[in-house]
């Protein structure tokens, strides 16, 4: 099964917005509401920050939002923090046969 | 606070059985509402989805990775385990162990760095 597709890099100023794409296919994140994002910081395990395309768990930070459009999901972060500065993944669930799939991952980067 | 603990042996040899165990302190296993299971990431790469399991014993698998990988569940213990067979070096990676409400992975443990050398 391949992965979906995320640019390798994205940065922006502080207080600024920086938003990621996460394209699948039908198959999976066009197929079913459950594109999921999680944030990485190095040596650290990956938090929940979106579940079901959009939607935001207790203690996540308003300034994170997800949308989708057909096969591709996007992850906003708006007023960039420098805590934000970590990897981004994110993953769909892909049906009965492949399950789960991930995306490659997005270095967010604080200038 | 939901926690998860990973163990087990951090190198292993060419062809060796990999074998974790994730304790979950702070809530119960057998809840009905969430399945649980492994997901690792070789060092400087992504995430891969390996296994899910519910507290009954019902078992789903990555299809790459399905004929080396058994995933069980002790809810005496509350704790679940992951065995994956005849590993290699692509197999070194840190474990992560998990929870599973429908489509997502909320609670994560601190992971494991499983290595494979000879």
């Amino acid at each position: 099964q391949s992965a979906l597709t995320q640019p390798p890099s994205a940065s922006g100023s502080p207080g600024q917005s920086v938003t990621i794409s996460c394209t699948g296919t039908s198959s999976d994140v066009g197929g079913y509401n459950y594109v999921s994002w999680y944030q990485q910081h190095p040596g650290k395990a990956p938090k929940l920050m979106i579940y079901e395309d959009s939607k935001r768990p207790s203690g996540v930070p308003d300034r994170f939002s997800g949308s989708k459009s057909g096969n591709t999901a996007s992850l906003t972060v708006s007023g960039l923090q420098a805590e934000d500065e970590a990897d981004y993944y994110c993953s769909s669930y892909a049906g009965s046969n492949i399950f789960y799939v991930f995306g490659t991952g997005t270095k967010v980067t604080v200038l | 606070q939901l926690q998860l603990q990973e163990s087990g042996p951090g190198l292993l040899k060419p062809s060796e059985t990999l074998s974790l165990t994730c304790t979950v302190s702070g809530g119960s296993i057998s809840s009905s509402s969430y399945y649980w299971g492994w997901i690792r990431q070789p060092p400087g790469k992504g995430l891969d989805w390996i296994a899910s399991i519910y507290y009954t014993g019902s078992t789903y698998y990555n299809p790459s990775l399905k004929s080396r990988v058994t995933i069980s569940v002790d809810t005496s213990k509350n704790q679940f385990s992951l065995k994956l067979s005849s590993v290699t070096a692509a197999d070194t990676a840190v474990y992560y162990c998990f929870r599973q409400p429908l489509g997502t992975f909320d609670y994560w443990g601190q992971g494991t760095l499983v290595t494979v050398s000879s």
